[in-house]
């Protein structure tokens, strides 16, 4: 089946420094992959949607210059949290879309600590 | 209102019990219906997969899809303690990369 690689799992960084997550399908296509976020608890929370070789469009409320997401190829897309602050610590998860597929195939998630 | 809407639970049951989860939406667009599981600090994973309504068995799970109402629902037979997880219901209006909706999740709990 469908399989999406996230890395890394879990990273901790210090306030003010950037973080790059990221998330490859393995063997298929993503036409278009999802970055999502998740409180304890809670249900997840669509940041942002892009399709390969296109920007990435943003789900109100979120900060684009805060959050950057390149989808260069059809297997990788990263998500980098720059100057990253206390209030940035949640779990991060992609999802991925592929061709013709059943679903959306999701990655194991990255928890982001920032100190 | 939400436009999908479920009870976080917790719903605890015993061992061997059928488990119902259920959802509730407001935009009659939505054709594709999903269940997933999660575990604790892991992407969701994809359980069940259904278009337009009706009735799809997998195993020990069976998703129906009630359009008329707006209502889906999950069932677990003979559930396991390995069943114990957070099941989130998602829909979507089409099939091609369109943003996924979720409910809040349901916290599942088999006791052995």
């Amino acid at each position: 089946g469908a399989v999406v690689s996230q890395h890394p799992s879990w990273v901790i960084c210090k306030s003010g420094t950037s973080v790059k997550i990221e998330c490859r399908s393995l063997d298929f296509q993503a036409t278009t992959m999802f970055w999502y976020r998740q409180f304890p608890k809670q249900s997840l929370m669509l940041m942002a949607t892009s399709n390969e070789g296109s920007k990435a469009t943003y789900e109100q409320g979120v900060e684009k210059d805060k959050f950057l997401i390149n989808h260069a190829s059809l297997t990788l897309s990263t998500l980098t949290v720059t100057s990253a602050h206390p209030e940035d610590s949640s779990f991060y998860i992609c999802s991925a879309k592929g061709r013709g597929s059943y679903g959306y195939t999701f990655g194991s998630g990255t928890r982001l600590t920032v100190v | 209102q939400k436009e999908v809407e479920q009870d976080p639970g917790p719903l605890s049951v015993p061992e061997g019990a059928i488990v119902s989860l259920n959802c509730t939406y407001s935009n009659s667009a939505f054709q594709y219906f999903m269940w997933y599981r999660q575990y604790s600090r892991k992407g969701p994973e994809l359980l069940m997969y259904t278009y337009s309504s009706g009735n799809k068995e997998d195993g020990r799970f069976t998703a129906q899809v009630d359009k008329s109402s707006k209502y889906i629902s999950l069932f677990i037979r003979d559930s396991q303690p390995s069943d114990s997880a957070t099941y989130l219901c998602a829909m979507t209006v089409g099939d091609s990369s369109y943003k996924l909706i979720f409910g809040s999740g349901t916290r599942l709990l088999v006791r052995p």
